[in-house]
């Protein structure tokens, strides 16, 4: 059974450019959310996803974004980059069920802002 | 507001040298605690799932236990590859979001 993809794994881009990552969940899972992991403030939410609609939402600035498809695959977007917003992005995937699932992870989409 | 303390920050063993990571919590109504492993470069790798006080789950040389404020980790007779942090995390806020510590990063040296 494959697991949470992410891609790209890695990408460098510039100040004031935006960037956008794909994520597809394990196959069955319909939630998905997105996380971000710096060394200082360790992994914080960020989005959650439930058949295309936006359950819920972390203390992050309207420049991330994110969205949903049909087939529960996931994208965030985040808008004039930030050399702050260098960091490991991580998407997870849970069974459409009471909260208290089990969540995997992705192996995380690498962001370096120069 | 939920919150989740890991410690310590960081923890050196010696092989075989069994030891414990606490996990302790705030959450308004637990639906569940997760310990989770992550190597460097690497996403999270789901460990165990605790739901109520008293509940045990083991996993190799790992066992989690939790109870109505806390969880431990206990680690018996760790290898060189148990080496890596490891993470507490909560549902919060009435859906999939999880509340994480900062996390026990852990070396064991041969």
């Amino acid at each position: 059974k494959a697991g949470v993809t992410q891609t790209p794994r890695y990408l460098i881009k510039t100040r004031g450019q935006q960037v956008t990552l794909s994520c597809s969940p394990i196959s069955g899972h319909r939630s998905v959310s997105w996380y971000q992991q710096t060394p200082g403030q360790g992994l914080q939410f960020l989005f959650e996803y439930f058949s295309e609609t936006q359950r819920n939402k972390g203390n992050f600035p309207g420049r991330f974004s994110g969205r949903q498809f049909s087939n529960s695959r996931s994208e965030m977007n985040v808008s004039t980059l930030e050399l702050g917003d260098s960091a490991l992005y991580l998407c997870a995937s849970s069974l459409p069920q009471s909260s208290g699932n089990t969540i995997y992870f992705g192996e995380g989409s690498w962001l370096t802002v120069v | 507001e939920d919150q989740v303390t890991q410690s310590p920050e960081a923890l050196r063993l010696q092989e075989g040298e069994s030891s414990s990571l606490n996990c302790s919590y705030t959450v308004s109504g637990l639906r569940g605690l997760f310990w989770y492993r992550q190597d460097p470069g690497k996403g999270p790798e789901f460990l165990f799932t605790l739901y109520s006080a008293g509940e045990e789950k083991e996993k190799e040389r790992l066992k989690a236990t939790l109870t109505k404020k806390e969880s431990f980790l206990h680690i018996t007779a760790p290898k060189p590859e148990d080496s890596a942090t490891y993470l507490c995390a909560v549902p919060g806020g009435g859906s999939e979001k999880l509340v994480f510590g900062k996390g026990t990063k852990l070396t064991v040296n041969p």
